[in-house]
Order: structure tokens, then C-alpha cells, then sequence
């Protein structure tokens, strides 16, 4: 299929961890890379390939994937980690990206 | 430092033809195993890919919108261009560049992204 799908929103407790899910087809072939935008700014990638963080992502952030759906795990969420996050990835053909429809984390 | 940034119009009307300007630092776009993507976002909408072209010239469009978008590089001046004909107010958005990392058959990722332009398409 063409599709990655996200709960639209989650929450988590302060200090507490949180997974956030992205699920699609292509999944089963293509990793996931992970974007966390906070209003009024661009999105940062915060996980790409198998589970790799780019410098100055905070070990708290990690990502998994099994089957036909990647995760995206903060453990130990902190107040600064409230965001959207966005799953992108390949679509089944391989031949275009794709965007999930973005969850709305809130850190409570 | 790696930068991106884009430019052009922050007005356009429908049926008129958009062209951006991503103007890259701090690499070239003739390095391997990287390009530059363009992603655009509607006001409080999802992220949503358009189009990218890598150092090889390998380039791939959105499905949805391929006949409309052309994407094209300047090695020399550090710039990517991309058109989008017949433009219609649902295209209003914030258009982003991104750099876009080729991970082999199996992924990529866009690291760093520049900070975005407004496009609003209104007569």
C-alpha cells in the first residue's frame, strides 16, 4: 500500500515512556526515519534506519520496528519532547516516500 | 555547518506556475549518496513529500502530483529548482527543502531541513 498510519495523538506522563506507532505494508520491506516538529519550526529527524540517532538526539529516543510497524520509543519522556512526530518511509514500489499523518505528543 | 534555504514567491495565483529555490551550504550537491528532497506542509496538516533528485541525477516524484512538478539541479550556484504548475489554493502551504541521505535499497532520511517558505495560492 501507499499508506504509513499514526495515531493522531498520545500522551504520556512526565518522565514515563512512551511508544508512538507507524504502520504500513512498506514497513515490512523499508525502514522507518523519525521527524519531531514543535510549532512554528521545521521538522528534525530524530531516527533513521534500523535504529540510529543523529548527533545531539538524546538517548532517550529510540526506534524499533516489527512486522508491518516501526515505533518510535522516548524513555523517560521529558516536558521539551512534546511534539508531532512524523514516520516517513518508502512506499511498497519502493520508488516514492511517504509521510504517516503524524502523532501529537503530550507530555502531561 | 550544513544549511538550507529556500526562496520564492510567497503570493501566487491559481493557475500560475511556482518556482522554488533551495539553496544549499556546507555540501555539494555532487556528493554521493545524497540529493535534495522538497516536502511541503498545509497549515496544520501532515507532511507530504513532493520530489527529490540525488548526486547521480536519479530523481523520483510524488505520484499524485508527478505531471505537475519538475525538479532540477545547479551543481555550480548550490541549487535545486522546483516548478509546480497550475497552481490551486489547496496548494497553499509551507514548502521545506531537506537534504536527503540514500541509505541503500533499504531506507533514507532527510537531515537537515531548511526553515521553510509560506506559499499561498489566492487570487
Amino acid at each position: 500500500s501507499s499508506e504509513l498510519t499514526q495515531d493522531p495523538a498520545v500522551s504520556v506522563a512526565l518522565r514515563q515512556t512512551v511508544r508512538i506507532t507507524c504502520q504500513g505494508d512498506s514497513l515490512r520491506s523499508y525502514y522507518a526515519s523519525w521527524y519531531q516538529q514543535k510549532p512554528g519550526q521545521a521538522p528534525v529527524l530524530v531516527i533513521y534506519g534500523k535504529n540510529n540517532r543523529p548527533s545531539g538526539i538524546p538517548d532517550r529516543f529510540s526506534g524499533s520496528t516489527s512486522g508491518n510497524t516501526a515505533y518510535l520509543t522516548i524513555a523517560g519522556a521529558q516536558a521539551e519532547d512534546e511534539a508531532d512526530y512524523y514516520c516517513n518511509s518508502r512506499d511498497s514500489s519502493g520508488n516514492h516516500l511517504i509521510f504517516g499523518g503524524g502523532t501529537k505528543l503530550t507530555v502531561l | 555547518q550544513v544549511t538550507l534555504k529556500e526562496s520564492g514567491p510567497v503570493l501566487v495565483k491559481p493557475t500560475e506556475t511556482l518556482t522554488l529555490t533551495c539553496t544549499v551550504s556546507g555540501f555539494s550537491l555532487s556528493n554521493t549518496e545524497m540529493g535534495v528532497s522538497w516536502i511541503r506542509q498545509p497549515p496544520g496538516k501532515a507532511l507530504e513529500w513532493l520530489a527529490h533528485i540525488f548526486w547521480n541525477d536519479d530523481i523520483s516524484y510524488s505520484a499524485s502530483l508527478r505531471s505537475r512538478l519538475t525538479i532540477s539541479k545547479d551543481t555550480s550556484k548550490s541549487q535545486v529548482v522546483l516548478t509546480m504548475t497550475n497552481m490551486d489554493p489547496v496548494d497553499t502551504a509551507t514548502y521545506y527543502c531537506a537534504r536527503i541521505w540514500y541509505g541503500g535499497n533499504r531506507y533514507n532520511w532527510f537531515d537537515p531541513w531548511g526553515q521553510g517558505t509560506l506559499v499561498t495560492v489566492s487570487s
